[in-house]
């Protein structure tokens, strides 16, 4: 069955960029229907949604994070990303990976990495 | 779209009903809401599509009901593995939004 794996730097420096891939496995992330996405939750807060992406690679952002993120997705390896420009403390956040069908409610879940934002 | 919550913690007992809120700052396209429930160090998981459809697997003690602006998740005869953080989330527009959540507690 489909799984989704994070993966990435656990640890990036302030002012540097932030990295991660969502590894799909069980099945392939070309289907048109699928679609791929980012979302985080700092500790002890709620959920956030930052972008999704399409095979073709149209791609969707949260405004408020628009301006330092870009999602990308590469068909061959099966894999999308996410890199997060100039982090600061506030991008301190478990992150995971998810699939929504058709753009609808997210039904498949990564199981999240912790990325944290220090010197 | 702002999704609000209510209330931000429920304290209740095993086998008692549980009814969480959320409401919409405009009015969801075509009912397009989700509930999410999420236990610490899991990843959240979906139980509720379309305001009111259970996802694949959930029991039928979960429900969705509403329209429009005002949604709510009902779980009867709470189980002891149903006290968790509950989330709704929006997809009706391209800019998808989640609530800020209900812990429910045990009592």
């Amino acid at each position: 069955q489909l799984q989704l794996q994070e993966s990435g730097p656990r640890l990036v420096k302030p002012s540097e960029t932030l990295s991660l891939t969502c590894s799909v496995s069980g099945g392939s992330i070309s289907s048109g229907d699928d679609y791929w996405a980012w979302i985080r939750q700092p500790p002890g807060k709620g959920l956030e949604w930052i972008a999704t992406v399409h095979y073709t690679e149209s791609t969707y952002y949260s405004p408020s994070l628009k301006s330092r993120v870009t999602i990308s997705v590469d068909t061959s390896k099966n894999q999308f990303s996410l890199k997060v420009d100039s982090v600061t403390a506030a991008d301190t956040a478990v992150y995971f990976c998810a699939r929504h069908v058709n753009f609808w409610s997210f039904d498949l879940w990564g199981r999240g990495t912790l990325v944290t934002v220090s010197s | 779209i702002v999704l609000t919550q209510s209330p931000g913690t429920l304290s209740l007992s095993p086998g008692e009903r549980a009814t969480l809120s959320c409401r919409a700052s405009q009015s969801v396209i075509s009912n397009y809401l989700a509930w999410y429930q999420e236990k610490p160090g899991q990843a959240p998981r979906l139980l509720i599509h379309a305001a009111s459809r259970r996802a694949t697997g959930i029991p039928d003690r979960f429900s969705g009901s509403g329209s429009g602006t005002d949604f709510t998740l009902t779980i009867d005869r709470l189980e002891p593995e149903d006290f968790a953080v509950y989330y709704c989330q929006q997809y009706g527009t391209s800019v998808l939004t989640f609530g800020g959540g209900t812990k429910v507690e045990i009592k």
